[in-house]
Formats: C-alpha cells, structure tokens, sequence
C-alpha cells in the first residue's frame, strides 16, 4: 500500500531564513509526487509536482522539491521565507493509472516568526 | 471557470440525521473524489470515481455513500450522521487523460453533535 510520512508536524522559522520540509513516502512502482499548500479555511493549492524527468523540481511562490529515490524522499526547501508563506503543508503520492488515488502525509504546519 | 464548487460550507447536524454534501465541477473532469480533513491525520480518501455511473472505496468509506450520474456532479451522503464523522471535507477532481493534479474545493465543515 502507498503511503507518505511527514516526520515533522510543526516547524517555525525566522522569516528570512531557509525552509526544509521533510517527504518520505512508499509506493510500488514510480511514484507521481505532490506538494500542497493549505492556508487557513483554504482548500489545497498545488506547490509542484514530480512526474519523470529532472529530480529537482521548481514550484509557484519559490518552492522547489528534489525527488530521491534511493532514499524515497522529495523534500521541499525555499531559500528564503516570507510571512505569507506560513500554512500546513502537504505531500502526497499517487500513481500513473486511471483511477490511481492520491495518497496524502498529516502535514506540517508552518510557523514563520518575524 | 469555477473549478470545483462544494456547498454548503458549513453544516451542524445532529446524531442520527442524514445529509448530502454537494460537489460540482465545470472542467470536464473524469476522476472526482471525496476526502476528509481531521487534525493529525492529514486528507483520508473517502470515495472516488472515474466515470459517471463508476463509484469505488476509498480508505474511510463507512458511513458514507456516493454515487455518479453526472460528469459534473459528485454527491456525498451522510445517511445517520455521527460525531466521529464531524470533520472538514474536500470533494477534488482532475483530468484522467493528464493525470497532472487534483483540483480541490473550499471545503465543508461538518459537526455532528
């Protein structure tokens, strides 16, 4: 069964600063790979994604998520936070079929301090 | 282009009672699904499905049913509503051809007391 791991539930950081948002995930065959952003009340807006190709991956707002395979990672960073960007934090994993679902992490929620 | 539209976004009820969560989306979307939100647990696949009249499970189906007569609509029933079912919930759709992201609604926040 697929499934993702987000180890960190909260992180704050000086706005500034550089960002790194930790996605191991599980999936048995080549993994299509997802960032979202949700911000308060908000439904999820979609960061970046991985399909195939080059492992670093550049999103919308700054973002960019590096997949691993050895180490079945795609963490995300942002060199450098704004106070916007404080949110939760989702990754997920799915697959290339028809009907293949998007697995969801329990997220990391975001605290940027100014 | 209003994307995905859920209504109502809010709803109380009370144990025992039934309700419908309307999910309806204008791209032309094969693949639509239901999750729920829940604090420490992320987004939880309730239902999906990939076609009008093509419903399937999802990981947290109980107490939950659905159904596709549309392409555009994606109804999701509470028929006895509980309080372990009070929760935030998003219905998505995407492209089956594209495969590249789901489309999310704003999202309903239900309480069963």
């Amino acid at each position: 069964a697929q499934s993702v791991t987000q180890p960190d539930i909260h992180i704050t950081v000086s706005e500034g600063a550089s960002l790194e948002l930790r996605c191991n995930y599980s999936y048995g065959a080549t993994p299509y790979l997802f960032w979202y952003v949700q911000s308060p009340g908000q439904g999820l807006q979609l960061l970046l994604k991985y399909f195939s190709g080059d492992t670093l991956v550049q999103g919308i707002k700054g973002f960019e998520a590096e997949f691993k395979r050895s180490q079945s990672s795609f963490n995300l960073r942002k060199p450098s936070v704004h106070w916007s960007d404080a949110a939760e934090y989702f990754c997920a994993v799915g697959g290339t079929g028809t009907a293949s679902k998007l697995t969801f992490g329990t997220g990391t929620r975001l605290q940027v301090t100014l | 282009n209003a994307g995905v539209t859920q209504t109502p976004k809010f709803q109380v009820l009370k144990t025992g009672q039934s309700m419908t969560l309307q999910c309806a989306q204008d791209m032309n979307h094969e693949y639509m699904s239901w999750y729920r939100q829940d604090p420490g647990m992320g987004l939880r696949l309730i239902h999906y499905s990939v076609g009008a009249g093509i419903t399937d499970q999802g990981e947290v189906p109980n107490g939950y049913n659905v159904s596709r007569s549309t392409t555009e609509d994606f109804p999701l029933r509470l028929l006895s509503a509980a309080p372990s079912q009070t929760s935030v919930y998003f219905c998505a759709s995407r492209s089956i051809a594209t495969n590249e992201k789901l489309f999310f609604g704003s999202g309903t926040q239900l309480s069963v007391l």
